[in-house]
């Protein structure tokens, strides 16, 4: 079993929908980031959060530490969107930056 | 800009035949990290560094070296590339290693897709 799981694998909704992307997680974290890869593109971080709800734009992340659980949701979704999302971790330990991905969740949103 | 600059963008080259991939950052970030990506795989980290003269190995290290001498600078040095390395792999910088701050997010290069033959 992965220790950072992502749901769904692939999504495909319509223009406008309200999108959620979740991440559960089985080691102890000091941190998760969710990162956006568009097709053929580099990586961007969307965000990097240990707590609570953090906001920006459309986009929307939650964390529960106890649940070891994450969401990413983005609202009034559109074409531009559309991407991989990638949750990571960063555990816990003698190495806070060392890094654990999920195998991301392709997002297409169609117009 | 603030960026981080990885090079060569592409590469093929041969087995054995010693290659370095370099990255650069101009932000003044403590923290600098390679990964490589691959199908169905996803991306995994295969160094990190903390500081000048600090690092530490990732989850694939095998076949890899890096070294820190400069804070701006992390190369990735394959010293006897092997067709399983070919892959897509990108550098990634942050300012604090560390710490839970807000600003500890990071920055990805635009990644260097290495063929190994």
């Amino acid at each position: 079993k992965n220790e950072v799981e992502q749901s769904p694998q692939n999504l495909t909704a319509q223009e406008g929908e309200f999108i959620t992307i979740n991440c559960s997680y089985s080691v102890g974290i000091s941190a998760l980031h969710w990162l956006q890869q568009h097709p053929g593109g580099g990586i961007v971080s969307l965000f990097m959060l240990s707590s609570g709800k953090k906001k920006h734009g459309r986009l929307i992340a939650t964390i529960n530490i106890q649940e070891k659980h994450s969401s990413l949701h983005i609202t009034a979704s559109h074409p531009r969107d559309s991407a991989v999302y990638i949750c990571a971790v960063s555990s816990l330990g003698g190495a806070t930056n060392k890094l654990i991905f999920g195998t991301g969740t392709l997002l297409a949103v169609q117009p | 800009e603030a960026q981080v600059t990885q090079n060569p963008r592409y590469l093929i080259t041969v087995t054995g035949k010693k290659l370095t991939v370099t990255c650069s950052q101009n932000m003044n970030h403590e923290y600098m990290s390679w990964y490589r990506q691959d199908p169905g795989l996803g991306l995994r980290q295969i160094y990190y560094s903390m500081n000048v003269e600090v690092t530490d190995k990732g989850d694939v290290p095998e076949g890899y070296k890096v070294s820190r001498k400069e804070k701006r600078n992390f190369p990735l040095i394959l010293e006897s590339p092997s067709p399983n390395q070919t892959s897509l792999y990108f550098c990634a910088s942050s300012l604090w290693a560390g710490t839970l701050s807000g600003a500890n997010v990071l920055t990805f290069g635009a990644g260097s897709r290495l063929t190994v033959l």
